[in-house]
């Protein structure tokens, strides 16, 4: 069954610390990758896309990676601020398939 | 550029009606995909349109359609309205067609609720 995980579900953290959301995925065949960020009340915005051979991108202080031997992806944000509180989104893309994760809503406090 | 625009961004219905909600995508851009986004269930794929053809089609049944003009503004359609069609409506943007490996350019959604 093609699935996108993401964990923690959500998260706290102090403003100016790092933290890293993670994505499993079972989707075959895998075409890409992608993260979105998704503020209260507004449509996703698109953060970073990967094909099979990148293992890494970079977007400002997001920094995304990819394993596809492990079907694993991680989004590592480095000094957190205030308007990082959001909901991210792994979407993985396959075949005619687009399968989203549910999100990890990220809080950060002041 | 403008943006992705989306009409009405908040309404409220009662179970059995219908509903119409409008997309206008980014200038130039041809294909319009649609989304349903709940708590539970989280972002899910309905249609895509590219040159007034819908060219995919998620897991949702009959009462959802769709369709597009040919200035690529794209209205999505609900029929017999139901309690758990509550939920957030995305539209995004595409410059052509396929889902896949185009960026998507969302919009801010309609918040539908149905009472």
């Amino acid at each position: 069954k093609n699935q996108v995980e993401q964990s923690p579900q959500s998260l706290i953290i102090l403003e100016g610390k790092n933290c890293t959301l993670q994505c499993n995925y079972t989707v075959s065949p895998f075409s890409n990758l992608r993260w979105y960020k998704q503020d209260t009340g507004r449509g996703p915005v698109s953060l970073t896309i990967m094909t099979f051979s990148e293992n890494t991108k970079s977007n400002g202080r997001y920094t995304a990676t990819l394993d596809a031997d492990t079907k694993q992806s991680s989004l590592h944000i480095t000094a957190s601020q205030l308007s990082d509180s959001a909901s991210y989104i792994c979407v993985v893309s396959g075949g005619d398939k687009i399968i989203f994760g549910k999100g990890t809503r990220l809080h950060i406090l002041p | 550029k403008a943006g992705v625009t989306q009409t009405p961004r908040y309404l409220i219905k009662t179970r059995g009606q219908q509903v119409t909600l409008s997309c206008s995508p980014i200038s130039g851009h041809r294909s319009v995909s649609w989304y349903q986004q709940t708590p539970g269930q989280g972002l899910q794929f309905l249609f895509e349109y590219f040159s007034e053809t819908q060219r995919n089609k998620g897991n949702f049944p009959g009462r959802f359609s769709g369709r597009q003009f040919s200035n690529s503004r794209s209205e999505m359609n609900v029929s017999t309205l139901e309690l758990g069609d509550s939920a957030l409506y995305l539209c995004a943007s595409r410059a052509t067609g396929g889902l896949m490996n185009t960026e998507a350019f969302f919009g801010q959604g309609t918040r539908l609720t149905v009472v």
